[in-house]
């Protein structure tokens, strides 16, 4: 079936530095991407939609500027964190269209950022 | 956009009784309800869906309903085991790709 694989899993970085998660569509083209946010005890919240070959779209209230996204290719998306400050911390996860249904959902693996 | 509520926000029972876990949403548009599982610090695991053309579908312990009058949309879990211990979460799309998710209800099951 549709794999998206999401590195890195667990990142722990500095107050100012930036951190980069990929989401690679292994065996499917992905030429849409979601990116979700998990706060600790809370629900999935949709951060923006990266569409391949064009510039991503952002859910109200977030900032374009810090959470870069790029979708380079039919089976990369990435999104980074420019200067992560510790409100940033939070489980990241992307996902994208299946294909084995019109309604085919993938989930990436997540990744647990942590900023100190 | 759409807007899903989910209901309750947690949900104890005991082992081998039932657990019902109730979604509402807004956008009568919505033609597709999942229900996802999940466990700490993992990802989503789809356990059952329903399309708005369908009311009902049953897979073992787990069944949802779908009303689409009123605009909801129900899990029920039969047999409850501890194993079902989770955060579920409800989500509407009426895209075909794009998810609403719902608030996610913590399920304990007490042995």
């Amino acid at each position: 079936g549709a794999v998206v694989s999401q590195h890195p899993s667990w990142v722990i970085c500095k107050s100012g530095t930036s951190v980069k998660i990929e989401c690679r569509s292994l065996d499917f083209q992905a030429t849409t991407m979601f990116w979700y946010r998990q706060f600790p005890k809370q629900s999935l919240m949709l951060m923006a939609t990266s569409n391949e070959g064009s510039k991503a779209t952002y859910e109200q209230g977030v900032e374009k500027d810090k959470f870069l996204i790029n979708h380079a290719s039919l089976t990369l998306s990435t999104l980074t964190v420019t200067s992560a400050h510790p409100e940033d911390s939070s489980f990241y996860i992307c996902s994208a269209p299946g294909q084995t249904t019109n309604y085919g959902y993938t989930f990436g693996s997540g990744t647990r950022l942590t900023v100190v | 956009g759409e807007n899903v509520e989910q209901h309750p926000s947690t949900l104890s029972v005991q082992e081998g009784d039932s657990a019902v876990i109730k979604c509402t949403y807004s956008d009568s548009a919505s033609n597709y309800f999942p229900w996802y599982k999940q466990e700490l610090g993992k990802r989503p695991q789809l356990i059952i869906d329903i399309r708005s053309n369908v009311g009902e579908k049953k897979d073992q312990r787990i069944a949802v309903t779908l009303n689409k009058t009123a605009k909801h949309f129900s899990l029920h879990i039969t047999e409850t085991q501890p194993e079902d211990s989770a955060v579920y979460f409800c989500a509407a799309t009426y895209t075909g790709n794009q998810f609403y998710f719902g608030t996610g209800t913590s399920l304990t099951v007490i042995p």
